[in-house]
């Protein structure tokens, strides 16, 4: 069964550093999404793509967050300068219909 | 701005007991999606509502989606260990843009007792 891919799964980073996490979405999903999920909550949408497009960066701190999906395929998030209060799973999920599907996740601490 | 609520936060359950969980949103949704969360995981699809009134059944899990699409219920009757974890809906509507826009609730996190 194809799956949502991420990597890193676990990253530990010094605030002031630069992360960077990757996703490569189920084949021919053209929806895109990022997620943050801070421990106990539920996940708060980042940004949103439609193939190569932003359609929604509305929560994103843009200030030191980006993320691209420059063929409309695979995706990257990064974060720089990293913060502590950026501690947090990244979750990224492509949609099918009316299906998102998840993937694994990847685990931020900074510190 | 559009918000998507949950409730309880928390349940403990004897197992065997029932459990329902609540939601609801500011607007008026296009659809309602139910995911589930086990510890340390990601969440996993289970069930989407799309019509006003609507009642969908899953083995010992039943999902409704109000008559206003506004608000959703999820009830496990009998629960079992293997339903614990945490309980998520997603709402999906316009929310005043051009596309639509899938927002979660905070979940509920469901604890059951052997």
């Amino acid at each position: 069964e194809a799956e949502v891919a991420q990597s890193p799964r676990y990253k530990i980073t010094e605030k002031s550093q630069a992360v960077a996490f990757w996703c490569d979405p189920i084949s021919g999903h053209a929806t895109l999404y990022w997620y943050r999920q801070i421990l106990g909550q539920g996940p708060e949408l980042l940004v949103q793509f439609q193939d190569e497009s932003v359609v929604d960066d509305s929560q994103l701190p843009k200030d030191r967050f980006s993320a691209e999906r420059l063929k409309g395929v695979d995706s990257t998030l990064k974060i720089q300068p990293a913060e502590l209060g950026d501690s947090a799973m990244y979750l990224c999920a492509s949609r099918s219909r009316n299906t998102i599907y998840f993937g694994e996740g990847s685990w931020l601490t900074v510190v | 701005g559009q918000q998507v609520m949950q409730i309880p936060q928390y349940q403990h359950v004897q197992e065997g007991e029932d459990f329902t969980t609540y939601c609801n949103s500011s607007t008026t949704l296009s659809n309602i999606q139910w995911y589930k969360q086990r510890p340390g995981g990601h969440p996993v699809f289970l069930i989407q509502l799309v019509k006003s009134g609507e009642v969908k059944k899953q083995k010992r899990l039943t999902f409704q989606f109000g008559e206003a699409k506004k608000n959703s219920s999820l009830h496990i009757t009998a629960t079992q260990t293997t339903d614990v974890g945490t309980y998520f809906c997603a709402g999906r509507g316009g929310w005043e843009t051009s596309y639509d826009k899938v927002i979660f609730g905070p979940g509920t996190s469901l604890s059951v007792i052997p």
